[in-house]
């Protein structure tokens, strides 16, 4: 069964926290990405990566991490230097020029 | 800045109509452009793409327009079901050699019975 897997599909974090959300894929992607989506927006870019360890920034970087040390894997850590947290972050995959595929999501929230 | 943007935030149509969705981008050098649809709860998931050398493409049930002119892309679903309910985004590649993709804010489409 081929596609994008995210873990957990709801999350909850206290204040001062640290977590990681979980994207695999197994499409043989090259690149992937990773977006966060507020109540009635689009989706922003918040990190993407086109080669195994290697990465570039999105347009809101700032308070999140990302590692790429498989081309199956790229984890995001949402750190407590990220203000507003609480939003769906949605992780995605393509192969170079091609149309990106999505994950189901991970919601998560802020106590 | 970049942006991606929509005319109307939300569309109302009955089942069996055709329906068209509309959205204006301001980058000019965007080279690749895509609609996503969106259910609920749910992760984005691909309808339709078109690049920059062509006007128009089509798909099941689903037309792309690109007019670069006046940068607006437009999709046409025709024949609109129940099941179209949902979300849609357009979406531009603003670098080349990279799919950085900027979304817009989505569309609603809600289908009368």
């Amino acid at each position: 069964d081929g596609g994008i897997t995210q873990s957990p599909k709801y999350l909850f974090r206290k204040e001062g926290q640290n977590v990681t959300l979980s994207c695999e894929q197994n499409l043989n992607h090259d690149a992937m990405y990773w977006y966060r989506q507020d109540p009635g927006q689009g989706l922003r870019l918040i990190y993407y990566s086109q080669i195994v360890n290697d990465f570039q920034k999105g347009d809101i970087a700032e308070g999140y991490s990302v590692s790429r040390e498989k081309k199956e894997s790229f984890p995001l850590t949402v750190t407590s230097a990220q203000k507003n947290p609480t939003a769906f972050y949605l992780c995605a995959s393509s192969i170079l020029g091609m149309e990106q595929f999505f994950g189901p999501g991970t919601r998560l929230t802020v106590l | 800045g970049e942006s991606v943007g929509l005319h109307l935030p939300t569309l109302s149509v009955q089942e069996g109509d055709n329906s068209i969705i509309n959205c204006a981008y301001s980058n000019s050098a965007s080279d690749y452009f895509i609609w996503y649809k969106q259910e609920s709860g749910k992760g984005p998931q691909f309808i339709i793409d078109i690049r920059s050398n062509m006007d128009k493409r089509q798909g099941q049930r689903v037309t792309v327009l690109l007019n670069k002119t006046v940068k607006h892309l437009s999709l046409q679903i025709a024949a609109t079901q129940p099941g179209d309910s949902a979300v849609y985004f357009c979406a531009e590649n603003v670098q080349q050699g990279a799919q950085k993709l900027v979304f817009g804010q989505g569309t609603r489409l809600t289908i009368n019975p």
